[in-house]
């Protein structure tokens, strides 16, 4: 397997524009992850998921920030509409039910000018 | 979520043991002791993990205080390879399946 495939790994975009991030977990993997780490604040937990559904989103920020896994291979998020603050590396990691290990992606660094 | 506590950052020489401390004083009895590290410019990866006994692996070994609130990560020969940001996290197995992640010990490995 090729691990958690997250594209694109650079998003340079203006403030104000419409952001996707894309992630694909490991194939047969139950949990899915987003992460968002700054210098200011480290790696913070955004969402999970468990089977596409999503068990806790407290960690989304704002509602400029939604979350979708319309099934189990693909996951998104969606940042709408960005600002400079939302610049930060956004990672995704998926895991197995019985599982320990959290598999993480190269993650997606994105700069809001 | 109960609390870690690490150094900031470390030195160790290049081919020696190093001890990587992490304090968990309000651990309990159900959290799981997980070490990540992440290199730079990548995602975090998966060093080990262990709720009572010592652990060991290829790529480290975890020692767990009896009252199981500190551990050690321990990398037996360091290498340049192993200058990376070091988490102690705990996993409450029963409760949720997230991993919360603190500061982390910046690992620093002298040639």
């Amino acid at each position: 397997d090729a691990g958690v495939i997250q594209s694109p790994r650079h998003e340079v975009t203006e403030m104000g524009q419409e952001v996707t991030l894309r992630c694909k977990p490991i194939s047969g993997h139950d949990y899915l992850f987003w992460y968002r780490q700054t210098m200011m604040r480290g790696l913070e937990l955004l969402i999970y998921f468990n089977n596409n559904v999503p068990i806790d989103d407290s960690g989304m920020p704002e509602d400029r920030f939604s979350a979708k896994m319309p099934n189990a291979s693909f996951s998104t998020l969606k940042i709408q509409p960005s600002e400079p603050r939302d610049s930060a590396v956004y990672f995704c990691a998926s895991r197995i039910l019985t599982g320990t290990e959290a598999f993480f992606g190269q993650g997606t660094r994105l700069t809001v000018v | 979520d109960a609390k870690t506590t690490q150094p900031n950052s470390m030195e160790s020489n290049e081919e020696e043991p190093v001890h990587l401390p992490c304090n968990h004083s309000t651990i309990s009895g159900t959290d799981y002791i997980h070490w990540y590290r992440q290199l730079p410019s990548q995602g975090p990866e998966y060093v080990i993990h262990g709720l009572t006994s010592n652990v060991n692996n290829r790529m480290a070994s975890l020692a767990i205080a009896e009252d199981r609130k500190s551990s050690t990560l321990i990398l037996h020969r360091a290498t340049l390879r192993d200058a990376a940001v070091y988490y102690c996290i705990l996993r409450d197995n029963n409760a949720g399946n997230m991993l919360t992640f603190g500061g982390g010990t910046r690992l620093m490995v002298k040639p």
